[in-house]
Parts: structure tokens; sequence; C-alpha cells
């Protein structure tokens, strides 16, 4: 019965690997995000989707690449994996309403991912 | 005990007294602010709303506080517990057509019994 939940939680990698982390939402929302926070606890948003459609890159290598099947799920692809990439990566969902986007995001639990 | 929420700053408050936590936030455009809460291994939990068009709003302990003439946003915990001992961050809306937040650097909060 969690809301938004994310695998693994704890991922340990050699650099130059490839992996992916997965995110579920069981609410019913329409829109999911990823955000990376780094070891200052600084919490930066990455990608946004919307019924499965981009809508939001900020600025993210292209080594990133995230892919949305369904509204329910949004997935994050790393290539060739860097020390710089270790980092806590979360995902976070809302429900979109009229036009006004402030409706509040809900967050996982986190992906811990060291990069050794 | 009041701090404002840059550098990661800690705030130590005995249980019992209430908090107040500061934030400035940049974007005079920004229409929708939010506070989270993070424990330590845990993602972000909301925590209280409000829109721009308010000055203020109460929960459950907490109220936000919103002066858009200064750009700054404050959270207040009454009565603190040991159990508010986490990062809070205030995150702003950048309302660019979609939501997106934008998140201030944190403030510590320990609550000693």
């Amino acid at each position: 019965d969690t809301a938004v939940s994310q695998t693994p939680k704890y991922l340990v990698t050699q650099m130059g690997n490839d992996k992916s982390i997965k995110c579920e939402q069981n609410l019913g929302h329409d829109t999911m995000y990823w955000y990376k926070q780094d070891s200052k606890k600084f919490l930066k948003i990455m990608f946004s989707y919307n019924n499965k459609e981009l809508i939001i890159n900020e600025t993210v290598p292209n080594r990133f690449s995230p892919k949305s099947p369904d509204k329910a799920h949004l997935n994050l692809h790393i290539n060739s994996l860097e020390l710089g990439d270790s980092a806590v990566y979360f995902c976070a969902s809302r429900r979109t309403s009229g036009g006004l986007n402030q409706e509040t995001q809900y967050f996982g639990p986190g992906t811990r991912l060291l990069v050794l | 005990g009041e701090s404002v929420g840059l550098h990661l700053p800690t705030l130590s408050v005995q249980e019992g007294d209430n908090s107040i936590i500061n934030c400035a936030y940049s974007n005079s455009a920004s229409d929708y602010f939010i506070w989270y809460k993070q424990e330590s291994g845990k993602g972000p939990q909301f925590i209280i709303d409000i829109r721009s068009n308010m000055d203020k709003r109460q929960g459950q302990r907490v109220t936000v506080l919103l002066n858009k003439t200064v750009k700054h946003l404050s959270l207040q915990i009454a009565a603190t517990q040991p159990g508010d001992s986490a990062v809070y961050f205030c995150a702003e809306n950048r309302n660019t057509g979609f939501q997106k937040l934008v998140f201030g650097t944190g403030t510590r909060l320990l609550v000693s019994p």
C-alpha cells in the first residue's frame, strides 16, 4: 500500500556501468518527477513526465534517459556511470487539475546510488 | 528559536518550545510554496503548502507565513517534539506552464528531550 515506491533502495556499482532505477505510484497521479539529492542535501529536479510525455528536462547529461511506459511508472536509465552520479535519486508524483499547477508532489523513499 | 535556511544550518530547540524555520525564495513570480520534512533515510514528506494569494495558513501544530514583499517564507512548529527532528525544506513553484518546484537548501531541526 506504498504510495510512491522505488527500486532498488540501494545501488552500488562500478564506474562505466549502465543501471536503471524504477518508480511506481498507485495514487492515480498523471505527472511524475525525478530529483537528485547530493551529499549536501541539495534537491534538484531532473525530469518530469505528464501522461507519459516529457515536459521538463533540466540540463541533465544525455547519459540519463527517463522512460514512462504508462502514467503509473517512470524509470530512469543511466549509461556510463560516473563518480559524480553518486547521490540519492527521488521519484515524485502529483495529480494535475486545472491550470494552476498548485498540487502537492508526493515523494518516494529514494534510491541511494554509489558509484565506485 | 529561529534560523535562516541557508547552507543547511541547524536549529536546536528543547522539547515543548516553538520553532521557526525561515526561507528566502528567489522568484517574485512564484505562486505556490510547500514545506517538506525529510527524516534520515527517507523521502521528503509534505507538511503544509500555501498559495501566493494568502499570507498565512495553519495546520496541526504548524503555521506557514508568506511575505511576498521581501520574498520570505517561514514555518512555525508549535510545541516541538523529538519526532519533529528532521531536515526541513521550503520549495517554490516556478509556474512555467508546468509545475516546477525549486527547493531551498534546507534547515536541520534538532529537538532535545
